[in-house]
């Protein structure tokens, strides 16, 4: 299993473009999320799904968007990019089952808005 | 809505020694998990120990233990025998135990250095 991947690694962007965080799972979790990791902050919660058609807002939802056709895909969008949003992003995913408890990260993507 | 406060931004500690580090949260829940999480260098978060606030007896997973004071909500990680390989940020996290394992409410984190 892959676990979480997130795609890029790295972005740059300039104020006001656009663009999609990706993030997928491969162990048929009905649980994903989005947190941002700014310095001093923790993590804070984005926007968060409990399955397939379904999702929510969190503490930071402002300026992303989120859909979640699949239960594998759970992709971030940011319509127009703010020097606010400079921030490392994080994907988690969690099961129902005997590990209900633990929410496994992909390994991040920083993003820089300029 | 619950928080959760680590008070220690940086902490430090000598190569096989023990260091604990704070964590308080606030909940008007009864029933509940309690994690710590640790971020390397590379950036990513790797669970640690885990806490059900449901049982009384402490979590251990090899150097790493927690004490758990409910009434007090307080969740302290001792990590005994310190090795280089610990220094990272440390992270202090909460969830529901009913339908919330899609969201956890972090501290601020503390940073660990472990000196040789």
């Amino acid at each position: 299993n892959a676990g979480v991947t997130q795609t890029p690694k790295f972005q740059v962007l300039k104020t006001g473009q656009s663009m999609t965080l990706q993030c997928a799972q491969d162990m048929n979790h009905e649980y994903m999320s989005w947190y941002r990791q700014d310095p001093g902050m923790g993590l804070r919660l984005i926007h968060y799904s409990v399955g397939a058609g379904i999702t929510d807002q969190g503490e930071v939802p402002n300026g992303y968007n989120v859909s979640r056709s699949t239960t594998e895909d759970f992709p971030l969008r940011l319509l127009s990019a703010a020097p606010s949003q400079t921030s490392v992003y994080f994907c988690a995913s969690s099961g129902t089952g005997a590990h209900t408890y633990e929410q496994y990260f992909g390994p991040g993507t920083r993003l820089t808005v300029t | 809505a619950q928080t959760v406060t680590q008070s220690q931004p940086e902490m430090s500690v000598q190569e096989a020694e023990t260091v604990t580090l704070s964590c308080t949260y606030d909940t008007s829940e009864s029933d509940y998990y309690l994690f710590w999480y640790k971020q390397p260098p590379s950036r990513q978060m790797i669970l640690v120990i885990r806490q059900e606030a449901y049982k009384q007896q402490n979590a251990t997973e090899n150097r790493f233990s927690v004490n758990f004071q409910k009434a007090a909500k307080s969740f302290s990680l001792k990590i005994s025998d310190s090795q280089l390989g610990d220094a990272a940020m440390y992270f202090c996290a909460y969830r529901s135990r009913w339908g919330g394992s899609e969201k956890l409410v972090f501290g601020k984190g503390t940073k660990l250095t472990v000196n040789p």
